[in-house]
Parts: structure tokens; sequence; C-alpha cells
């Protein structure tokens, strides 16, 4: 009955490896966001699609690539990984932009 | 820049005592959430109040929004060693895009 769902959940890999992050929901949602939380807890929104569409796209590298194949699923892709990506990577959607917001469980990606 | 802020960054209190967490937010609103992380998972939302409403509550929470000073505060009572966790509150920006503060890291002891 998991409302969010995110694989994996843990993912280690060197510099300059290119990997992906799923996401899904079964909430019926509209929108879906990428958030990266660093070391310090602070939570920073990176993408979010509505209904398979990005509406926002914050400044992150181009390295890092959102991909909505339907409106329960986004995937963010990211390419040359830097030690600097290292980072707990959260999934969300929401019924509405405005509305509550319900998170998947993070992965936590660490770049060696 | 970051929307919302909380105060205290840290607090420390007994089992069965409140716990109090302030927040603060720079532009104007339509709502303010509030939300729970507990160590090693995702986040949880609490609370959300609308912008025209004062106070809210939802079993041991109490959320206050003054929207003449920019603030919010999130009432935790009778609290529990379970309630040990990081507490968020968020803002929606006109774009939608929800801009989190720092969090409070609040530890009950048993």
């Amino acid at each position: 009955d998991t409302a969010v769902s995110q694989t994996p959940k843990y993912l280690v890999t060197q510099m300059g490896n290119d990997k992906s992050i799923k996401c899904e929901q079964n909430l019926g949602h509209d929108t879906m966001y990428w958030y990266k939380q660093d070391s310090k807890k602070f939570l920073k929104i990176m993408f979010s699609y509505n209904n398979k569409e990005l509406i926002i796209n914050e400044t992150v590298p181009n390295r890092f690539s959102p991909k909505s194949p339907d409106k329960a699923h986004l995937n963010l892709h990211i390419n040359s990984l830097e030690l600097g990506d290292s980072a707990v990577y959260f999934c969300a959607s929401s019924p509405l932009a405005d509305y509550e917001q319900y998170f998947g469980p993070g992965t936590r990606l660490t770049v060696t | 820049s970051q929307q919302g802020e909380e105060d205290p960054q840290a607090l420390s209190i007994q089992e069965g005592e409140n716990a109090t967490m302030n927040c603060s937010y720079k532009t104007s609103i339509n709502n303010l959430q509030w939300y729970r992380q507990n160590s090693g998972r995702g986040l949880v939302h609490l609370i959300l109040i609308r912008s025209n409403e004062r106070e809210k509550h939802s079993g041991r929470l109490r959320v206050t929004l003054d929207t003449s000073k920019k603030s919010s505060s999130l009432l935790i009572t009778a609290s529990r060693a379970a309630d040990t966790a990081s507490y968020f509150c968020a803002t929606p920006n006109q774009g939608g895009k929800l801009i989190f503060g720092q969090g409070t890291e609040l530890s009950v002891k048993p």
C-alpha cells in the first residue's frame, strides 16, 4: 500500500558514472517533485511535473534530467556523477501544486 | 532564497512536556504546512493552515498562523519519545514551489 515509492533506497557509485532513481506514486496525483536534501537537512526542490509536463526546473546542473513516462512515474537520471551530488533525494507527489505533499522514503546517494 | 526559518534549531525536552517550534517566512502565502521527518525516513505531512486561518488542531498538534508577523508556531502537547524527529515548515510560492525551512530537531527523552 506504499503511496510514494522510490528505488533504490541506497546507491553507492563512483565519480563519472551515470545512475537513475525511479519514483512511482499510486495516489492518482497529478503533480510530482524531486527534492535534494543535503547533510544539514536542507531540503531544496529540483523539479516538478504536472501530468507529465515539466513546470518547475530549478537551477540544477543539466547532468540531472527528469523523465515522466506517465503521471504516476517520475524518474531522475544523473550523468557524470560528482562528489557533490552525494545527498538524499526525495520524490513527492501532491494532488495540486499548493496542497500537501506526500514523500517517498528517499534514496541516499553516495558518490565516491 | 529560503522562505521559512525555524526556531529553535534544536529542542530537547522530557516526555510529557510540551514542545513549541516557530517558523518565520518572508513573502505572502496561501498556506503554510508543517512536516515531520523521522531519522532516515521521508517527510510526513502533519498539518496545513490556510492564510485566512489563525489556528488549527490535529490530535496533540496545534498550529497558529500570524500573517501580520509572517510567523507560525507548532505546539506538540504531552510529548512522547516517538515525537523525536525533525520538524519543518514549508510555504508554497506563486509558482507552486514548496519552500522548506531548515527544520527544528526535537528530542524527547523518556
